[in-house]
């Protein structure tokens, strides 16, 4: 069974950092392109990041370009989210979602993480 | 890259059918088959339900279906039963590595 499970959401104070980090079980890591999603509260979800499978390539929504990194270890199973210059309008539940199988497009989800959140609050 | 159109709720007594239709631009929508819808329930993650306008995953029920035309894409819950009621989000792939999702519906049922 598919398993991700994302931790280290907490309060931050705006222009900080945090990681973010997602362990992934029940498949080959390595194979899938891996993203975050996130979902400001009570709002709808917004894509994040994408990164491949061998890690080459990755690719960002304009509202996080330059301040947030995608990254991924394969051998620990686990994705990444560096996020720096912290904002309010960051503030969300950050989810991590693996491609399907099924499809080999990175832009499909499926499944999702349970989430973590992040606030962004002096 | 702005978001998908979607109405803020729909509903549908138990039984009925309901389309929840998600409009995008030429640039979205329009251009790529690559639509998915997404099913969420209060506090959960959102679970995959439509993939490539009308795809399903294995295991989402046949009640679920979705299409497109021009630039606005549907999906079609038929037989509505009480555990469809959720939230549901339409994406799609934008051009240039992009990825867009509309606002979300909120579906009750009656």
């Amino acid at each position: 069974e598919v398993q991700l499970v994302e931790s280290g959401g907490g309060l931050v104070q705006p222009g900080g950092s945090l990681r973010l980090s997602c362990a992934a079980s029940g498949f080959t890591f390595s194979t899938y392109a891996m993203s975050w999603v996130r979902q400001a509260p009570g709002k709808g979800l917004e894509w994040v990041s994408v990164i491949t499978g061998s890690a080459t390539t990755t690719y960002y929504a304009d509202s996080v370009k330059g301040r947030f990194t995608i990254s991924r270890d394969n051998s620990k199973n686990t994705l990444y989210l560096q996020m720096n210059g912290l904002r309010a309008e960051d503030t969300a539940v950050y989810y991590c979602a693996k491609r399907p199988a099924y499809s080999g497009n990175w832009y499909v989800f499926d499944p999702w993480g349970q989430g973590t959140l992040v606030t962004v609050s002096s | 890259q702005s978001a998908l159109t979607q109405p803020p709720s729909a509903s549908g007594s138990p039984g009925q059918s309901v389309t929840i239709s998600c409009t995008g631009t030429s640039s979205d929508v329009g251009v790529y088959n690559y639509v998915s819808w997404y099913q969420q329930h209060p506090g959960k993650a959102p679970k995959l339900i439509i993939y490539e306008v009308s795809k399903r995953p294995s295991g989402v029920p046949d009640r679920f279906s979705g299409s497109k035309s021009g630039n606005t894409a549907s999906l079609t819950v038929s037989g509505l039963q009480a555990e469809d009621e959720a939230d549901y989000y339409c994406s799609s792939y934008a051009g240039s590595n992009n990825l867009v999702f509309g606002g979300g519906t909120k579906l009750t049922v009656l």
